[in-house]
Formats: C-alpha cells, structure tokens, sequence
C-alpha cells in the first residue's frame, strides 16, 4: 500500500527564516511526486511535480528535491503570504491507477 | 492548466438525504477524480471517472453510496447518498491531462450533515 507522511505537521517561521518541509513515501512504483500548496477554503493549487530521484525544481521562493525514500520543500527567505498547507503527494506506475496518494500536510505560517 | 468550478459550493443537509455536486471543467479532459478531504485529514481518493465507462472505485467506497456520472468530457457528478454525519467532508474534483501526471483541483464542496 501506498504510503505518504509529511513532517512536520506545522512549523512557524519568521519572515526571512529559510526552512524545509520533508515528505517521505513509500510506493511500489513511483511515476511521480506532486506538491501542492492549499489556502483555507480553496482546492489545492499545484506547484512541482519530480519524476526520478535526483530531480530538483524551483519556483520563487521554493525549490523541491527527490530521493529514492523522501522529498523536500525548501522555502528560502519566506514571506508571510507563503503561509499556507502543503500537500505532497504520490502516483504509482502501474495498474492503471492514476489516483494519487496524499500525506496530511504541513501547515505552515510565516509571521512579519 | 484547465479552469475547474463545482457547484455547489457549501451545504448543510438533513441526515438520509442525498446530495449531487457538479465539477464542470473549460477545457475537455481525459480523466476526472473525486477526491474527500475529512477535517485534519489527507485527501483520499474516491473514484476515477472517465467518460464513456464506469467510475473506478478505491476501496471502502461503493458505488451505491457515491454514484458518479460523467456523460461528457467537461462535466461529472458526485452523489453522496444516504447521508450520515460521518460524511461531512469537503469534496474535490481534479482533472488530468493527457501527456502529464499531475492533477487539478477544484475549489470544492463543503458539506455538512446534521
């Protein structure tokens, strides 16, 4: 069984505190890693999707990474409009199965 | 990235009574998701929809307890039925592309039964 878990489950930071959100899964077959930002009441928004160990991509402020076992969002010199949850998520090769497999997600909030 | 909405957006309903939540999407799409987010829990999927067959179930979800329609490739419901107040939940809808892996997500449907 898919398996996804994020820590931790809320940080708190100051404006400009560089920090990492790490998510850690375990997949028969990984086709890829998804993150996903989500602000109260809305859906959630995507953000990076990493295929293969290795792999980092960059958006503004956050830049995510990919090992075989775990994934890190880095969010260097945050804002406060960078609070939100964010949610990691995994799809597996194989069984024609598309659904992804979420983790609980980490409720960030950077104050001024 | 496509533009998805779902009606309705929130609503309270009486216990044993029935609700169907509309995803409608402005672009055609190959593949459309219901996903539940129960409160301080992760999103799980309930069924895969695509049009022109029947919806996918994961397990612990049935089709009697959350039929699913998807007549076209713009537009699904979601019918959660019977209701208990266990199933207050938000609902979401997510579309995929054809060529790429990553899910959209509508804004979703809070629901609450009393």
């Amino acid at each position: 069984e898919d398996q996804v878990t994020q820590s931790p489950e809320a940080l708190r930071l100051q404006e400009g505190e560089s920090s990492s959100l790490n998510c850690s899964y375990t997949v028969s077959g990984l086709r890829g890693l998804f993150w996903y930002r989500q602000d109260p009441g809305k859906g959630p928004e995507f953000l990076f999707t990493l295929y293969s160990a290795g792999e980092e991509k960059e958006k503004e402020r956050l830049k995510a990474t990919l090992t075989k076992k775990e994934s890190f969002l880095h969010i260097t010199a945050p804002k406060p409009e960078d609070s939100a949850t964010y949610l990691c998520a995994v799809q597996a090769t194989g069984g024609g199965a598309d659904g992804l497999t979420f983790g609980k997600g980490t409720h960030l909030i950077i104050q001024p | 990235s496509a533009v998805i909405s779902q009606k309705p957006s929130r609503d309270i309903c009486q216990r044993g009574t029935s609700l169907t939540i509309q995803c409608q999407v402005d672009s055609q799409v190959t593949m459309m998701f219901w996903y539940r987010q129960q409160p301080g829990q992760s999103l799980t999927l309930i069924a895969t929809a695509n049009q022109g067959s029947e919806a996918t179930y994961e397990s612990g979800f049935v089709i009697d307890k959350f039929p699913i329609s998807r007549p076209n490739l713009t537009f699904s419901t979601l019918t959660v039925s019977n209701m208990s107040p266990e199933d207050s939940s938000i609902y979401l809808c997510s579309v995929g592309t054809s060529g790429a892996y990553e899910q959209y997500f509508g804004p979703g449907t809070r629901l609450t039964v009393t």
